[in-house]
């Protein structure tokens, strides 16, 4: 079980809005930015959002983040087929002393 | 533009000691960005980070992986290593380097295999 709870699968239609939660605690999510990542099959995570509601150099801002107390969001809006991957949420965690990740959500485009 | 690019055997056996090293290109290990982590992906699975290490040799583990795990940094030749000893199959798994504690920047991840 991830520290950081993720919604194991989401979906939507090409120009919908789709929201990806990612729940924490206390002592990772509301004391400490959050990056959000982007994994196509086969290849390597790359980053998406940092602190919470920045976005990384390069994404476009149908991409955007969020955070409320313990949670951090990532809403993807005007979905496309290229957005098909898997999205993993990350944040430092005080009293394990590291990185904690979510367990990742898949995100289909029907 | 910074790369980095992990290396190592692609397969280790049970008991054995895992060793890979991630190159930097295009930007120095020692420049604004103080620390390069390790994190691993078993397959059909989630992230899982092992660690961090700053330019100075200072490290973090992941708890579940520090009695088995040292990190090591080479300014000279601009690497990092992660060592994993006493592995078993459930060590099978992508590991990939990155650029910061929670990266900026990853490596493309090489893949080991544990099995005799």
């Amino acid at each position: 079980q991830s520290v950081l709870t993720q919604p194991p699968s989401a979906s939507g239609t090409p120009g919908q809005r789709v929201t990806i939660s990612c729940s924490g605690s206390s002592v990772n999510i509301e004391r400490n930015g959050v990056n959000w990542y982007q994994q196509l099959p086969g290849t390597a995570p790359e980053l998406l959002m940092y602190s919470y509601d920045q976005r990384a150099s390069g994404v476009p801002d149908r991409f955007s983040g969020s955070k409320s107390g313990t949670s951090a969001s990532l809403a993807i809006s005007g979905l496309q087929s290229g957005d098909e991957a898997d999205y993993y949420c990350a944040t430092w965690d005080d009293s394990l002393d590291g990185v904690v990740f979510g367990g990742g959500t898949k995100l289909t485009v029907l | 533009q910074v790369q980095l690019q992990e290396s190592g055997p692609g397969l280790v056996k049970p008991s054995q000691t895992l060793s890979l090293t991630c190159t930097v290109s295009g930007d120095s290990i020692s420049g604004a960005v103080d620390y390069w982590s390790w994190i691993r992906q078993p397959a059909g699975t989630g992230l899982e980070w092992i660690g961090r290490i700053h330019i100075s040799g200072n490290t973090n583990y992941n708890p579940s992986l520090k009695s088995r795990v040292t990190m090591s940094v080479d300014t000279s030749k601009n690497q990092i290593s992660l060592k994993l000893r006493s592995v078993t199959a459930a060590d099978t798994a992508v590991y990939y380097c990155g650029r910061g504690t929670a990266p900026d920047v990853w490596g493309k991840g090489t893949t080991v295999i544990v099995s005799s």
